[in-house]
C-alpha cells in the first residue's frame, strides 16, 4: 500500500540554523509533490510545488527538491526564524489536479530564539 | 484572496444525532473537498465534488454523505454521529488545471460524545 512518511514528528532547531524537513515515499509515482504549513487551529496553507522532472524549487527562504529515484522530498527553510515554527505537511499528487492527493502526517518545526 | 469558510469552529454533538457541517468558498472554484485530520494519520480524504451534483469517494467515506447543489457550498454529513468520528474536520477548494494547489478553510473540531 502506499506509504508517505515524514521524518520524525517534532523538529528543534536554533534560530538562524538551515531546517531540512524529510518526505519519503513508498509504492507511489506522483507526478508533483507540494508542501503545505499548518498552523495550531488552522488549515493548511499551500507553500510550494515541485514535479516529478524538477530537481529543486526555490521560494524566499524556502527550498524544495525531489528525487524520483530515492523517493524522497527535502523541504529546507534557510535563516530560519521563530514565526517558521509550524506543522508542515507534505502531499503527492499523481496528476496535477489536486484531486487525489496523500498527505503525510507532518512534521512539527520549532525554531528557538 | 480566496476565501473557504467553515460554519462552526467547534462542534458539540451526541452519538446517534445527524450533524451538518458547512462550506462555502468564494472563488469559483470547481473542486471541492472533506479531509478529516486526526493526531497521527495525516489528512485523509472523505469526499471530493468535482462540479455540482457531482461527488466522489475518498479514502474514508464510510459513515458520511455529501451535497453540492450550488458550486460555492459542499455540505459533509454525519447520517448517525458516532464517538469515532470525533475529529477536526477541514473543507477545501481548488480549480481544476495542471500545478493545482488546495485552499483549506480553518477547519471545524467536531466531539461527538
Amino acid at each position: 500500500s502506499q506509504k508517505i512518511e515524514q521524518n520524525s514528528e517534532a523538529l528543534n532547531i536554533q534560530e538562524g540554523k538551515t531546517a531540512t524537513l524529510t518526505c519519503n515515499y513508498t509504492n507511489y509515482s506522483p507526478a508533483y509533490l507540494q508542501w503545505y504549513r499548518q498552523d495550531p487551529g488552522r488549515g493548511p496553507v499551500f507553500l510550494l510545488l515541485i514535479r516529478e522532472n524538477e530537481k529543486e524549487k526555490r521560494k524566499e527562504r524556502l527550498k524544495v527538491t525531489f528525487d524520483t529515484t530515492l523517493k524522497q522530498s527535502l523541504f529546507h527553510i534557510t535563516a530560519s526564524q521563530p514565526a517558521d515554527s509550524a506543522t508542515y505537511l507534505c502531499a503527492l499528487d499523481p496528476s496535477g489536479s489536486a484531486r487525489q492527493l496523500t498527505f503525510g502526517s507532518g512534521t512539527q518545526l520549532t525554531v528557538l530564539p | 484572496d480566496v476565501k473557504v469558510t467553515q460554519s462552526s469552529r467547534y462542534l458539540v454533538k451526541r452519538t446517534g444525532e445527524k450533524v451538518f457541517l458547512e462550506c462555502v468558498q468564494d472563488m469559483d472554484h470547481e473542486n471541492m473537498f472533506w479531509y478529516r485530520q486526526d493526531p497521527g494519520l495525516g489528512l485523509r480524504l472523505i469526499y471530493f465534488s468535482y462540479d455540482v451534483k457531482m461527488k466522489e469517494k475518498g479514502d474514508i467515506p464510510e459513515g458520511y454523505s455529501v451535497s453540492r447543489e450550488k458550486k460555492e457550498r459542499f455540505s459533509l454529513i454525519l447520517e448517525s454521529a458516532s464517538t469515532n468520528q470525533t475529529s477536526m474536520y477541514l473543507c477545501a477548494s481548488s480549480w481544476t488545471a495542471d500545478n493545482e494547489k488546495l485552499f483549506f478553510g480553518s477547519g471545524t473540531q467536531l466531539s461527538v460524545l
